[in-house]
C-alpha cells in the first residue's frame, strides 16, 4: 500500500539548534516530495519540494534530503526558531497521479527558549 | 494577491444533514484539490478537479462529491453526515494538476457534526 510515515510524532529543540525531522514512505514510484508546515489555525504551508532525481536541495534554512535506497526524507531546519514551531508534513506525489499527494501523520516541533 | 479562500470557516450540523464548502482558488489557478484532516488520519485526499472535471478521486463513499465551475471555485458537498466527518476540509489551488506545480493551502473549514 501506499504510506508516508514520520518517525517522531513530536520533537522539542532548543532555540539556535538545528532540527532534524524524518520521514519514510512506501511508494517507489512516488517521484516527488514536498515538505509542509502547519501552523494552528492555518493551513499547510509550502516549504521546500524535490523531485527522485535529486537526493539533497537547499532553501532558506533549510535543507531537504531523500534517500530513494531506504525510501526516506528529511528536513533540516537550521538555527530553529521560536517561529517555526508547527506541525511538519512531509507528502509525496507522483507525476502519472495528478493533483493527488499523499501525506504522512505530521510532527509536530517545539521549540524551547 | 489573495490566497485560497475557504468558507464558511466554521460549521455545526447534526447528523443525517448535508453540507456544502467552497473554495476559491488563487487568480490564475485552474485546479483544485480538497483534503480531509482528522487528529487520527492526518491529511487524506478527496478528489482533484481542473478544467471543470474531475481528474483524481481518494477512497471516500460516494457520499462525499463535489464539482469545479468555470471561473475555478469549487465546491465539496458531504450528504447524510456522520460524526466520523467532523474533520478540517482543506483545499489547495495550483496552476495545473501536475504534483510539482507548488500547491497552496486555504484555512480550511472547520465541520463539527453533533
Amino acid at each position: 500500500g501506499e504510506s508516508v510515515g514520520l518517525h517522531l510524532p513530536t520533537l522539542s529543540v532548543q532555540e539556535g539548534d538545528n532540527s532534524i525531522i524524518n520521514c519514510a514512505y512506501s511508494n517507489s514510484a512516488s517521484d516527488y516530495f514536498i515538505w509542509y508546515k502547519q501552523e494552528s489555525g492555518k493551513g499547510p504551508q509550502f516549504i521546500i519540494d524535490i523531485r527522485s532525481n535529486m537526493d539533497k536541495r537547499q532553501g532558506q534554512r533549510v535543507t531537504v534530503l531523500l534517500n530513494k535506497t531506504v525510501k526516506h526524507l528529511s528536513l533540516q531546519i537550521a538555527a530553529t526558531q521560536p517561529g517555526d514551531s508547527a506541525v511538519y508534513f512531509c507528502a509525496e506525489g507522483r507525476s502519472s497521479n495528478t493533483g493527488k499527494l499523499i501525506f504522512g501523520q505530521g510532527t509536530t516541533l517545539q521549540v524551547k527558549p | 494577491k489573495a490566497g485560497v479562500t475557504q468558507t464558511p470557516r466554521y460549521l455545526i450540523k447534526t447528523r443525517g444533514q448535508q453540507v456544502t464548502l467552497s473554495c476559491s482558488p488563487i487568480s490564475g489557478h485552474r485546479s483544485v484539490s480538497w483534503y480531509q484532516q482528522t487528529p487520527g488520519q492526518g491529511l487524506q485526499f478527496l478528489f482533484e478537479y481542473f478544467s471543470e472535471t474531475q481528474r483524481n478521486k481518494g477512497n471516500f463513499p460516494g457520499r462525499f462529491s463535489g464539482r469545479q465551475f468555470s471561473n475555478s471555485r469549487s465546491e465539496m458537498n458531504v450528504s447524510t453526515l456522520e460524526l466520523g466527518d467532523s474533520a478540517l476540509y482543506l483545499c489547495a489551488s495550483s496552476r495545473d494538476p501536475s504534483p510539482d506545480t507548488e500547491a497552496f493551502f486555504g484555512q480550511g473549514t472547520r465541520l463539527t457534526v453533533v
